[in-house]
C-alpha cells in the first residue's frame, strides 16, 4: 500500500466510549500531523510530530491524546468526546517537517459523536 | 488578529473559461504559499508551492501568483474542465520554532459547468 492510510474511515461513538484512530504512512517521512476539519471551518492543526517527538499541541482538549510510536505510525486516542467533536479527522505526513515540505494527506476518518 | 480569506464559498464557471481564485491574508509573513485540491470526503492533495520571492509559478493549466505587498495569492485554472470541480485550499507555510507550520484557508468550492 502506498501513501497515507487511515483507519477506520467512519466511526460512530457515544460520549462515554474510548476509541482510537490510526494513521500509517508508507512514504518514509519524518513528520506526521493530525488535523480536524469541521463543516464551514478551515482545517485546524491539532498535533505535530517530528522524528517521533511532539513539537506542536495546538491547545487541544485532553480528551484527545496522540501517540507516535515510530515515524510511520500515528494514533489519536479518543475518550469522553462531545458532539461538537464530530468532524473529519485528517492525518498527514511530510518529508522533514520543514517549511516548503509538501503535506501528504490520508483520506480521513469521519467521526460522529452521539 | 491573523486571518486567511478565500474569495468566496463557491464559484461557478463555464467549461473552457479561466477560473480565478483569491487568497488574502493579514498579520502573517509566510515564506511560502501552497495550494491544495480537496474532493468531497477525501484528504487535500498538493498542487503548487510558490516562494515569497517568486511572482508567478505555472504547472500545466495551473498558475499561481504571490504578492507579499498586497498579501495576496491568485490561483488560475485555464481551459477549465468539469473534472476541475473541487474545493481549493490556500495554505500559508511558515517556519515555527524550526519546524513547518501550515495554516489553511477555508477553501473555495469551484463548480465547472459543462
Amino acid at each position: 500500500e502506498t501513501g497515507v492510510t487511515q483507519t477506520p474511515r467512519h466511526l460512530v461513538m457515544g460520549m462515554t466510549n474510548k476509541k482510537s484512530l490510526k494513521c500509517e504512512q508508507h512514504l518514509g517521512h519524518n513528520a506526521m500531523y493530525w488535523y480536524k476539519q469541521s463543516a464551514k471551518k478551515p482545517l485546524e492543526l491539532m498535533f505535530v510530530y517530528n522524528f517521533k517527538e511532539q513539537t506542536e499541541n495546538n491547545s487541544v482538549p485532553s480528551r484527545f491524546s496522540p501517540e507516535c510510536p515510530n515515524s510511520s505510525h500515528l494514533f489519536l486516542h479518543l475518550h469522553t468526546l462531545q458532539p461538537e467533536d464530530s468532524a473529519l479527522y485528517l492525518c498527514a505526513s511530510s518529508q522533514e517537517g520543514l517549511a516548503a515540505d509538501t503535506q501528504y494527506f490520508g483520506p480521513g476518518t469521519r467521526l460522529t459523536v452521539l | 488578529s491573523q486571518k486567511i480569506e478565500q474569495n468566496s464559498e463557491a464559484l461557478n464557471i463555464q467549461e473552457g473559461k479561466t477560473a480565478t481564485l483569491t487568497c488574502n491574508y493579514t498579520n502573517y509573513s509566510p515564506a511560502y504559499l501552497q495550494w491544495y485540491r480537496q474532493d468531497p470526503g477525501r484528504g487535500p492533495v498538493f498542487l503548487l508551492l510558490i516562494r515569497e520571492n517568486e511572482k508567478e509559478k505555472r504547472k500545466e493549466r495551473l498558475k499561481v501568483t504571490f504578492d507579499t505587498t498586497l498579501k495576496q495569492s491568485l490561483f488560475h485554472i485555464t481551459a477549465s474542465q468539469p473534472a476541475d470541480s473541487a474545493t481549493y485550499l490556500c495554505a500559508l507555510d511558515m517556519n515555527s520554532g524550526g519546524y513547518q507550520k501550515v495554516t489553511f484557508g477555508i477553501g473555495t468550492k469551484l463548480q465547472v459547468i459543462p
